[in-house]
């Protein structure tokens, strides 16, 4: 069975600063997809990136960028410039095709003014 | 662009009671996933259909039950409810045909069992 991990439970920067979540996961497969999901204070949980694993172009979304490090089986998401409505849970996920998705704990994130 | 519909959004029920989720995805999507998040927990997948058939089934109690109709909408069935089964009921839907894995979450129903 698939696992993820985030070390991090919670993290704490000052807006504008840049900030790197880490996730780290275990899989025998060698076809899946890796996504990172925010859940702010409303609790609606927003597609933040994501990263097909036959990929080796690391993601990008704007202010949103991933480093995946297929081999160590890592996927951390850096936020730059960060804003104060980056403020949220922020969770990493798993997924083979058509399946479930597989959270971690998540991140809670806290961007100070 | 339209997003993942869910309703009611706020449930409140008594022990012992049953309760009715609906979801309806994204136009065209045709996967449908259930999710159950616990307070300060991270989702946990219920049970899945794609095009109306279930694909998979997760950590559902035999008490739940759920179904995909012939226009997509899925609707979760919980009878017996337990003051455990408080939480915070996600619907996501993909275009598995289509090859586009990501899911997409509706706003989520906020069960609370008395």
């Amino acid at each position: 069975a698939q696992t993820v991990t985030q070390s991090q439970p919670e993290m704490s920067v000052q807006e504008a600063e840049t900030v790197t979540l880490s996730c780290t996961y275990d899989t025998s497969e060698s076809n899946y997809y890796l996504f990172w999901y925010k859940q702010p204070p409303s609790r609606q949980m927003i597609l933040v990136i994501r990263q097909e694993a036959y990929k080796q172009q690391n993601a990008t979304e704007n202010r949103f960028s991933v480093n995946f490090q297929k081999a160590a089986k890592s996927f951390s998401l850096k936020i730059s410039d960060s804003q104060l409505g980056d403020t949220a849970m922020y969770f990493c996920a798993f997924m083979k095709r058509v399946q479930k998705l597989v959270f971690g704990q998540g991140t809670r994130l806290t961007i100070n003014p | 662009a339209a997003g993942v519909i869910q309703s009611p959004r706020h449930l409140i029920k008594e022990k012992r009671e049953t309760a009715t989720l609906k979801c309806y995805p994204i136009p065209r999507h045709d996967t449908v996933y259930w999710y159950q998040q616990g307070p300060g927990q991270d989702p946990q997948f219920l049970i899945s259909f794609y095009e109306k058939m279930q694909s998979d089934k997760g950590s559902i109690p035999d008490r739940f039950s759920a179904q995909q109709f012939s226009d997509y909408h899925s609707e979760l069935n919980m009878s017996s409810l337990e003051l455990g089964d408080s939480a915070l009921y996600f619907c996501a839907s993909s275009f598995s045909a289509g090859g586009q894995e990501t899911q997409y979450f509706g706003p989520g129903t906020r069960l609370l069992v008395l």
